[in-house]
């Protein structure tokens, strides 16, 4: 279902160390999971997608995990950097669906 | 990726006023346009669905007449929110739908801030 946060939950990395942030979804019939970047007073920007039929995908520098049996979904920051300070947050959609549902996100804080 | 203009980025307007909100796809044409509310350290909560031609459809507690949606071309969707009130500043960002991708993307947002 929809899910509304608080508060967001924060994660602390140095600078050059990977960053794994993670996602739990509720919707066993949700079929296609995305990440987002959302940088202060900006709209969510696309990173990577992957769909139920994958466990892993990659992309420059990241890379997405599915565990479908345990409903989780995890991005991996390789070598994290300044820039990567954000909050970042995942969206899944059903079969059929065309709205997303989002994730609370989490703040990346990148450490010097 | 795909190119999506949100304007304005922000807006402060009286108590009581109307504020329009625009967004166009400059690169594709959207048959499906999502508004989305975001209220300070909060995630994205869908207001509204509308397809082009067709009325909105409003996502439970959101009121239709305070909230007029209008997406009467293929490139470009406005959201009018009607005698604003303070419980009404949030940033509001809107994402188009390109047909046969289920990829979404996203507005720049508007930042409206009622006093």
């Amino acid at each position: 279902g929809e899910s509304v946060g608080l508060h967001l939950p924060t994660l602390s990395v140095q600078e050059g160390d990977n960053s794994i942030i993670n996602c739990a979804y509720s919707n066993s019939a949700s079929d296609y999971f995305i990440w987002y970047k959302q940088e202060s007073g900006k709209g969510p920007q696309f990173i990577i997608d992957i769909r139920s039929n994958m466990d892993k995908r990659q992309g420059q520098r990241v890379t997405v995990l599915l565990n479908k049996t345990v409903k989780h979904l995890s991005l991996q920051i390789a070598a994290t950097q300044p820039g990567d300070s954000a909050v970042y947050f995942c969206a899944e959609n059903g079969q059929g669906a065309q709205k997303l549902v989002f994730g609370q996100g989490t703040r990346l804080t990148i450490n010097p | 990726g795909a190119v999506v203009s949100q304007h304005p980025s922000w807006v402060i307007c009286k108590s009581g006023t109307s504020v329009k909100i625009e967004c166009r796809s400059l690169d594709f044409q959207a048959t499906t346009m999502f508004w989305y509310r975001q209220f300070p350290k909060q995630s994205l909560m869908l207001m509204a669905t509308s397809n082009e031609g067709s009325k909105a459809t409003y996502e439970q507690g959101v009121e239709k007449d305070k909230f007029l949606i209008n997406h009467a071309s293929l490139t470009l969707s406005t959201l009018t929110v009607t005698s604003a009130h303070p419980e009404d500043s949030s940033f509001y960002i809107c994402s188009p739908s390109r047909a046969g991708t289920r990829a979404a993307f996203f507005g720049q947002g508007t930042r409206l801030t009622v006093v």
